[in-house]
Order: structure tokens, then C-alpha cells, then sequence
């Protein structure tokens, strides 16, 4: 597609619950990134995905949160028995690669709206 | 640990003013920074760029300026319309040491009021 794309835009789910957000990334991008933006807040880095390194875990803030990437195509952010400062914005981002260039724009998708009741 | 961060969290401007939003980094290593638009509601949105060999970029009605010396960047708009309002967030690419990939990082953002 033309933009970076995730599903589902709104989600509200029950406490305990897992939820898994995907993103589609544009097409040829292989660098891959999910934030978390709290209400009112700045953007909290998750994790990373460059083509086949291995991915940049450090911002997961627990072992309930994972990430997958098929290739260098979609991204499933999963969060296990959900809690409710889980509920954010998920936001994803991808860019042609990790080296930083005016011609290598980071795009961000809409986001994935998390509720967490 | 390094971050970025922002000067004023609000900013309130009469329409047709100039506009300047200030972010300080702290990560000497940050090669790449840019300036995020956000509306309400949305993802946030590429607005301009700088490299650190460059101290000032302009597009249109935008102009960052890099201040290396002091690790200050500004994003400037002129003639500030109704349509700019919204936060907005500066960010810095930086690779840590050892590591081999670039991770982006954001400021807290500023929100930008402009009245008519």
C-alpha cells in the first residue's frame, strides 16, 4: 500500500485478555518499528526489526509483550493477559533501512487504539 | 541514561505569528534528527529533516536549525496557520556504542495553539 498500515484502529479489550496489533509496513521498507504512546505523552520506543538482524528488544516493558516479523513484510505486536496501563496508542513505523538520510523518512501508520477495561 | 527532550510542553501563537518550538538532546552520538508533526487523533507526520553536517534546513514555511555546540534544535514556522496546531515532537537517530543499528528516539513533544 501507499502508507504504513495497522489493524485494528480501535481496540477494547478485558483485563487478562491477549490482543495482537499487526502492521503492514510500506512495501520495500525494511526497517520496522512499534511505539507506545500514552495519552497526553511522548512516544516510548518498543522494538526494532532491520531485514534479518535480530530484533531490538530493549524497549519491551515486559515479558508480556512480543513482537514477530514475517521477512520484511508484516509485524504482529502481541501483549499477553493485558493490564490496564497497557492501554495506549500503538503506534508503527517502517523506513527503507536503519541508516539515517534525508531520503530514509521514517513513515508512521494511524495506530492501533488499545483499551484495556 | 541519553534522551531527548523539549523546552516548553505549550506553545500559544496568534495566526500569522512565527513560531519556534525548541528541543535540547543529550545523546552527542545523534547524527540525525527530525521533526514530527502530530494532529489529534493521528499518527504522527514527517516534517523536516537535518543532518549534524548541517546547522540549518529549510522547506516550506519550516526551517530546523542544529545547534551542535549547545545540543539545541528548533523548528521555526512561519506564518503560523489554524492547520499547524498540534504537538509536535523532535527525534534524534542515533546508533549506541557497539551496537549496529540506529534506534529513533522522541521528545516529550510541544503542543502548538494557534489562534485566529
Amino acid at each position: 500500500g501507499a502508507g504504513v498500515s495497522q489493524s485494528p484502529s480501535n481496540k477494547v479489550t478485558e483485563k487478562g485478555k491477549d490482543v495482537e496489533l499487526r502492521c503492514d509496513p510500506i512495501s520495500g521498507h525494511t526497517a520496522l518499528y512499534w511505539y507506545r504512546q500514552r495519552l497526553g505523552q511522548g512516544l516510548e520506543f518498543l522494538i526494532y526489526f532491520q531485514g534479518n538482524s535480530a530484533p531490538d528488544k530493549s524497549g519491551l516493558p515486559s515479558d508480556r509483550f512480543s513482537a514477530e516479523r514475517t521477512g520484511e513484510s508484516v509485524s504482529t505486536l502481541t501483549i499477553q493477559r493485558t493490564q490496564q496501563e497497557d492501554s495506549a496508542v500503538y503506534l508503527c513505523a517502517s523506513s527503507r533501512s536503519s541508516f539515517p538520510s534525508s531520503g530514509n523518512t521514517i513513515y508512521f501508520g494511524e495506530g492501533s487504539w488499545l483499551t484495556v477495561v | 541514561g541519553e534522551s531527548v527532550g523539549l523546552h516548553l510542553p505549550t506553545l500559544s501563537v496568534q495566526e500569522g505569528d512565527n513560531s519556534i518550538i525548541n528541543c535540547a538532546y543529550s545523546n552527542s552520538a545523534s547524527d540525525y534528527f527530525i521533526w514530527y508533526k502530530q494532529e489529534s487523533g493521528k499518527g504522527p507526520q514527517f516534517i523536516i529533516d537535518i543532518r549534524s553536517n548541517m546547522d540549518k534546513r529549510q522547506g516550506q514555511r519550516v526551517t530546523v536549525l542544529l545547534n551542535k555546540t549547545v545540543k539545541h534544535l528548533s523548528l521555526q514556522i512561519a506564518a503560523t496557520q489554524p492547520g499547524d496546531s498540534a504537538v509536535y515532537f523532535c527525534a534524534e537517530n542515533s546508533r549506541p556504542r557497539g551496537g549496529s543499528n540506529y534506534k529513533l528516539t522522541f521528545g516529550k513533544g510541544t503542543l502548538l495553539t494557534v489562534n485566529p
